[in-house]
This record gives C-alpha cells, structure tokens and sequence, in this order.
C-alpha cells in the first residue's frame, strides 16, 4: 500500500520558537493532505485540509496564522507550529489523498517546554 | 459529513470473536465505510472498507445491512496485540473527503 510519512517523529522545542513538521507521500502524489492533532486519550480532530499550490482550509477554530500550512508539492506537505506554546504539545497526524484513498502518517509527537 | 457513534469501550479475552457496531445514521449514498486501527502513539491504520453486505479480508469482516445505516467490524479470534482503538468512519470513495473522527472504541484484550 501507499506510504506516508512525517518527519520528525518527535519534537521538543522551547515555548516561543516554531517548529515545521514535514508529510511526505513516498510512492504517489497527493494533491490533498489533511493535518489532524491528538491529545492523549481523545479523538483524532482535523485541523486543516491542504491542497498542492493553494492555500489550506482551516476548520473552525484552529487559528491559521499559528498554523501554516504549506503544500508546495504533489508530494509534501508541511506544517509549521508558530510561537509554540506548553498547550500546543500534542500529536500531530497527517493524512495523503491519491483521490481514492486516505494514507495516513506515523504522527509527530511535539513536547514544547 | 455523517456522523459515527460507537461503544467508548470494549473488554474482551484472547481467542474470542469481538463485534463492535458502529452507527451512522445520516450516511449518504455516495458514502463507503472504513475501518481504522490507532495503537498509542501510531497513525491511523487501515483494516477494511465495505459499501454494503459483507466484507472479508484477512484479518476482518465488515458486515453492512442494507438501510446501511450501522455498521459491524468483526475481529475473529482476538489477541493481546489487537488492543487499540477502532475508529469507524464514513465518506466518499474519492481521497478528497474530509474525515471527522469519532470517539472511536478502545478494545482491550485479557489474557
């Protein structure tokens, strides 16, 4: 099957810095990917839907000028946590559209301090 | 978007047959049914997708009734290693669908 992956598998970065988190579709390319953010115990919520060479759609109340998103390629897909805070560590999980399909990433665990 | 709403949690022992139902009442017509599997700190996995009757692969059965307003993943004979969470959704064929999660069930196998 279609693999997906991320990149960094783990993160820890100060309170105040940023940090990207790169999906990356290895064998097909994807004109959508979405990023989803787990807390421990809950549900998968989806943040955003990122579509190769226009800008993201956000769902509600995620704020997308904290996080950008970044699509350049049929094959990319980056996320970019700004101004990370303590409330902001979460696990973060992308997903990769062949129009078929849904592939999803390993996940990203980010620890801000 | 339709809706899911499964069990919170399930318990079960080795060897036995699990069944968790999950129900979406609003599915659409265009809509097909997939299962995923989430161990802690992993993405999502596919286990199967149906449209309607039965599914079979090689380590599920989907079972879907015909209003196809609920649905049945059915996991034969259980381990410790099937722990997780099971997360029904459903969506159209084409990759471009958005998927909203639901609580999923989280199964837990004794040994």
């Amino acid at each position: 099957g279609a693999v997906v992956s991320q990149h960094p598998s783990w993160v820890i970065c100060k309170s105040g810095t940023s940090v990207k988190i790169e999906c990356r579709s290895l064998d097909f390319q994807a004109t959508t990917m979405f990023w989803y953010r787990q807390f421990p115990k809950q549900s998968l919520m989806l943040m955003a839907t990122s579509n190769e060479g226009s800008k993201a759609t956000y769902e509600q109340g995620v704020e997308k000028d904290k996080f950008l998103i970044n699509h350049a390629s049929l094959t990319l897909s980056t996320l970019t946590v700004t101004s990370a805070h303590p409330e902001d560590s979460s696990f973060y999980i992308c997903s990769a559209s062949d129009n078929y399909e849904q592939y999803f990433g390993p996940g990203t665990r980010l620890t801000v301090t | 978007l339709a809706k899911t709403t499964q069990p919170i949690s399930m318990d079960s022992y080795e060897g036995q047959e699990v069944n968790i139902t999950c129900s979406h009442n609003n599915i659409a017509t265009n809509d097909y049914i997939t299962w995923y599997q989430q161990f802690p700190s992993q993405g999502p996995r596919f286990i199967i997708q149906g449209y309607k009757t039965k599914v079979t692969n090689e380590v599920a059965s989907l079972f879907i009734p015909a209003d196809r307003k609920s649905s049945t993943l059915s996991l034969p004979r259980v381990s410790l290693s099937d722990t997780a969470v099971y997360y029904c959704l459903v969506g159209d064929m084409g990759g471009t669908y958005k998927y909203i999660f639901g609580t999923g069930t989280r199964l837990k196998v004794l040994a």
